[in-house]
């Protein structure tokens, strides 16, 4: 079967730096995407990385270690907006994603 | 670009009632999924179409039809609801790049 482990919560301040880890056990893995979801909202996507290594995007970067099954999503300059649910979700054949149960930051002043 | 859209946004079932919730994207995207969202936890796959005329179940597909007629659109059957498929229900779409695109959400309860 498929699992992934992440934190429930996290609480950061404005202006810091946070990250959020993933772990995974899956067959067939193809990458792994990060989605963010506000209260509410839809998730909307983040980032893939199907490669070991950094992918960077604005203020946000995701890390692949595929070897260790692990990943982690990487949060720069926190802003308010930025509180949110973040959620990993494993890429399988045939475009199947499987989520994370999420992990739900909070930004403080 | 309208992107994903979802009808309806909410709606109150009684149990054994059926419904269709409808799905339809404008990217042309092949790739079409159904999830369900339970309170405070990820997204469940329910089904999936990898293009038209071709669907497949996820991990929860029991209690649950699709249909793929289009490229376009993509529905989704509740045939004899139950309280325990009391959820929010996100259809998406993928491109070539493996980014999921959205509907805003079916909020369904079921009394």
């Amino acid at each position: 079967g498929q699992s992934l482990e992440q934190p429930s919560e996290v609480t950061a301040v404005e202006g810091a730096i946070v990250q959020i880890n993933c772990t995974y056990q899956t067959s067939g893995f193809y990458g792994l995407s990060w989605y963010q979801q506000h209260d509410g909202g839809a998730p909307t996507f983040l980032s893939y990385n199907a490669l070991d290594g950094l992918e960077e995007t604005g203020r946000f970067s995701s890390f692949l270690s595929r070897s260790d099954s692990y990943g982690y999503l990487l949060l720069q300059e926190l802003q308010m907006k930025d509180s949110a649910s973040y959620f990993c979700a494993v890429r399988r054949a045939g475009n199947m994603l499987t989520f994370g149960g999420g992990t739900r930051l909070m930004v403080k002043p | 670009n309208a992107g994903v859209t979802q009808t309806p946004k909410f709606q109150v079932l009684k149990t054994g009632q059926s419904m269709t919730l409808q799905c339809a994207q404008d990217m042309n995207h092949e790739y079409m999924s159904w999830y369900r969202q339970d309170p405070g936890m990820g997204l469940r796959l329910i089904h999936y179409s990898v293009g038209a005329g071709i669907t497949d179940q996820g991990e929860v597909p029991n209690g649950y039809n699709v249909s793929r007629s289009t490229t376009e659109d993509f529905p989704l059957r509740l045939l004899s609801a139950a309280p325990s498929q009391t959820s929010v229900y996100f259809c998406a779409s993928t491109d070539s790049y493996n980014e999921q695109f959205f509907g805003p959400g079916t909020r369904l309860t079921v009394l």
